[in-house]
């Protein structure tokens, strides 16, 4: 059983469109996140929730919503995709806020032609 | 200055070679701090914590100096396996946890 589990894992997709991608651990943890790691393959926190409330979300366009539904999953939409959106974008779980060990998702590489 | 600073690497070391890599952070309130390793096109993973009095785990020995605001990872005795990207990585406790990620630093282990 994968602990963190992310879909897709490959998403190409054409400027303006709209795209989401699936997070969810089977870890029990209370804490999930999404990072963003860009091609000079610099790793940076997007959103952090905690049981399902946002408690981090640092300088993010509008344009990326996370949702909660509840505390095992944590969706990432993204509207009107453009190029500089091309990474992969990690889903992460820790058992409580500031954890030791964050668990990563195998990641999603986002192409936006 | 960027919160997490590393070595810009890469390493290209032979089998066998002690291998250290260094790690400055701005924020002097940090308060916890690991390396995490990091294979080409794969997640992070945890690989050690690090504290104050330093620790061993085989091969891999981490240090933490807090006045330099500085961290350490060494490698001994490297192997091929260990070729792969290393990530010093700081917990922040202000405004809700953060945890912050430095760029990394490539290491290649060659025969």
């Amino acid at each position: 059983d994968t602990a963190v589990s992310q879909t897709p894992k490959y998403l190409v997709t054409q400027m303006g469109n709209d795209k989401s991608i699936k997070c969810e651990q089977n870890l029990g943890h209370d804490t999930m996140y999404w990072y963003k790691q860009d091609s000079k393959k610099f790793l940076k926190i997007m959103f952090s929730y905690n049981n399902k409330e946002l408690i981090i979300n640092e300088t993010v366009p509008n344009r990326f919503s996370p949702k909660s539904p509840d505390k095992a999953h944590l969706n990432l939409h993204i509207n009107s995709l453009e190029l500089g959106d091309s990474a992969v974008y990690f889903c992460a779980s820790s058992q409580t806020q500031g954890s030791e060990k964050l668990f990563f998702g195998s990641g999603t590489q986002l192409s936006v032609l | 200055r960027k919160e997490v600073e590393q070595d810009p690497g890469p390493f290209n070391v032979p089998e066998g070679a002690t291998v250290a890599f260094n790690c400055t952070y701005s924020n002097s309130a940090s308060q916890s701090f690991f390396w995490y390793r990091q294979d080409c096109r794969k997640e992070p993973k945890l690989l050690m914590s690090v504290y104050s009095s330093g620790n061993e785990d085989g091969r891999f020995t981490a240090q933490l100096n807090r006045a330099s605001q500085y961290i350490s990872l060494l490698i001994r005795d490297s192997k091929l396996s260990d070729s792969a990207t290393y990530l010093c990585v700081v917990n922040q406790g202000t405004g809700g946890f953060k945890t912050i990620f430095g760029a990394g630093t490539r290491l290649f282990v060659k025969a």
